[in-house]
């Protein structure tokens, strides 16, 4: 069975410095989501991509994070420079392609949780 | 803020016992769904009902849809061990937004 694999499990850094997350989707899903979790809540969408466009950016703080999928396929997540706040799960989703304003099933891998000391 | 919202924050029932969490959300959907979270993992999608559906049904689960009320109710019955996680629930105006969460425990 096709899943989202995700990279790496577990990350621990120190404030300040640069992290990269990697996220590869389900082949064929067209629509990828980042999202990030704080322990406790629900997961809250940061960026989401059709294909290699940003649909959605409006909850990345973008003075730190950034977010790319050059190729329409694989994504990477950067933060730059990583807080003590940051310290959370990133997730990351795909759904095949969606019809305007209709919310597709999400496939979600197994998340990067992220420690900033 | 988040759309929805589950209530109860967490529940312990004893194995075979039924287990039932309610979502509230705030705007109009086209459709809703629940997901499954264990402790550190991914998510897993168990079931999406559309806003002209009122009931849906997928194994032990059980989904209702109340739209004049924005609420909808996830129904486990006959529960596991296997079962305790997190459960959210997602709705979708344009993107998807998920709840706080209900924290099942499933005590064998």
């Amino acid at each position: 069975e096709a899943e989202v694999a995700q990279s790496p499990r577990y990350k621990i850094t120190e404030k300040s410095q640069a992290v990269a997350f990697w996220c590869d989707p389900i082949s064929g899903h067209a629509t990828l989501y980042w999202y990030r979790q704080i322990l406790g809540q629900g997961p809250e969408l940061l960026v989401q991509f059709q294909d290699e466009s940003v649909v959605d950016d409006s909850q990345l703080p973008k003075d730190r994070f950034s977010a790319e999928r050059l190729k329409g396929v694989d994504s990477t997540l950067k933060i730059q420079p990583a807080e003590l706040g940051d310290s959370a799960m990133y997730l990351c989703a795909s759904s095949l392609i969606m019809d305007s304003g209709f919310m597709e099933t999400q496939y979600f891998g197994p998340g990067t949780r992220l420690l900033v000391l | 803020s988040q759309q929805g919202e589950e209530d109860p924050q967490a529940l312990s029932i004893q194995e075979g016992e039924n287990a039932t969490m309610n979502c509230s959300y705030k705007t109009s959907i086209n459709n809703l769904q629940w997901y499954r979270q264990n402790s550190g993992r991914g998510l897993v999608h168990l079931i999406l009902i559309r806003s002209n559906e009122r009931e849906k049904h997928s194994g032990r689960l059980r989904v209702t849809l109340d739209t004049s009320k924005k609420s909808s109710s996830l129904l486990i019955t006959a529960s596991r061990a296997a079962d305790t996680a997190s459960y959210f629930c997602a709705t979708r105006a344009n993107n998807l937004f998920f709840g706080t969460g209900t924290r099942l425990t499933v005590i064998p």
